[in-house]
């Protein structure tokens, strides 16, 4: 079946740091890739998407790129902020006839000024 | 625009007790999913619903259940509550098309049960 991978956290990073969060996963076929971020007390957001390889999703200074030769989708950032802490989920969705995500198990990501 | 709304935000259970977790969503999406999220675990899918009257099981539907009589409501049901079921419950829309739309969640319903 489908699965997620995701680097495990918590990662505490300085203001101003470079970010990536590793994320790799398994599904047949062409499945979208998604990033969605959770803030404290919150519900999931999308933060970004990719639907196919070679696809780059961004938003807010984040971006990934959908890799189908080595199945990734990391998410990086240039230069983080104190209100990037939040926990960050990678998710795949799979193609037509099949509505469900499957979701990694969340990195915490921590920023301190 | 209040996207998918879940109440309440805080409940606490007594072991054996019912109840209805509600979530209702305004934005005419006819995919709709009940998650818990367990510390360190990720998301798990409970069921879901890809119209009204019709649900389906998702990878841990044991102890609840479900309706969906309108496009706009997805309640989730607790027959005899368990410790076992102390979670966040998140409820999420999405609409219809190809596999894969994103999905918009509500902000959760803290349960617990003692």
């Amino acid at each position: 079946g489908d699965s997620v991978t995701q680097m495990e956290g918590p990662v505490t990073l300085s203001e101003e740091a470079f970010l990536t969060i590793n994320c790799t996963y398994t599904a047949t076929g062409y499945p979208s890739l998604f990033w969605y971020v959770q803030y404290p007390g919150e519900g999931l957001q999308l933060l970004l998407k990719a639907t196919k390889a070679d696809d780059k999703g961004s938003n807010k200074g984040f971006e990934a790129t959908y890799r189908k030769e080595t199945t990734s989708f990391h998410l990086e950032k240039g230069s983080v902020q104190v209100s990037d802490s939040a926990v960050y989920f990678c998710a795949l969705g799979s193609g037509a006839g099949s509505y469900q995500l499957t979701f990694g198990k969340g990195t915490k990501l921590s920023v301190i000024p | 625009n209040a996207g998918v709304t879940q109440t309440p935000k805080f409940r606490i259970l007594k072991i054996g007790q019912s109840m209805t977790l509600q979530c209702t969503q305004d934005m005419n999406h006819n995919y709709m999913y009940w998650y818990r999220q367990d510390p360190g675990m990720g998301l798990k899918l409970i069921y879901y619903s890809v119209g009204a009257g019709i649900t389906d099981k998702g990878e841990v539907p044991n102890g609840y259940n479900v309706s969906r009589s309108t496009t706009e409501d997805f309640p989730l049901r607790l027959e005899l509550a368990a410790p076992s079921q102390t979670s966040v419950y998140f409820c999420a829309s999405s609409p219809s098309g190809p596999g894969g739309q994103p999905q918009h969640f509500g902000d959760g319903t803290r349960l617990s049960i003692l």
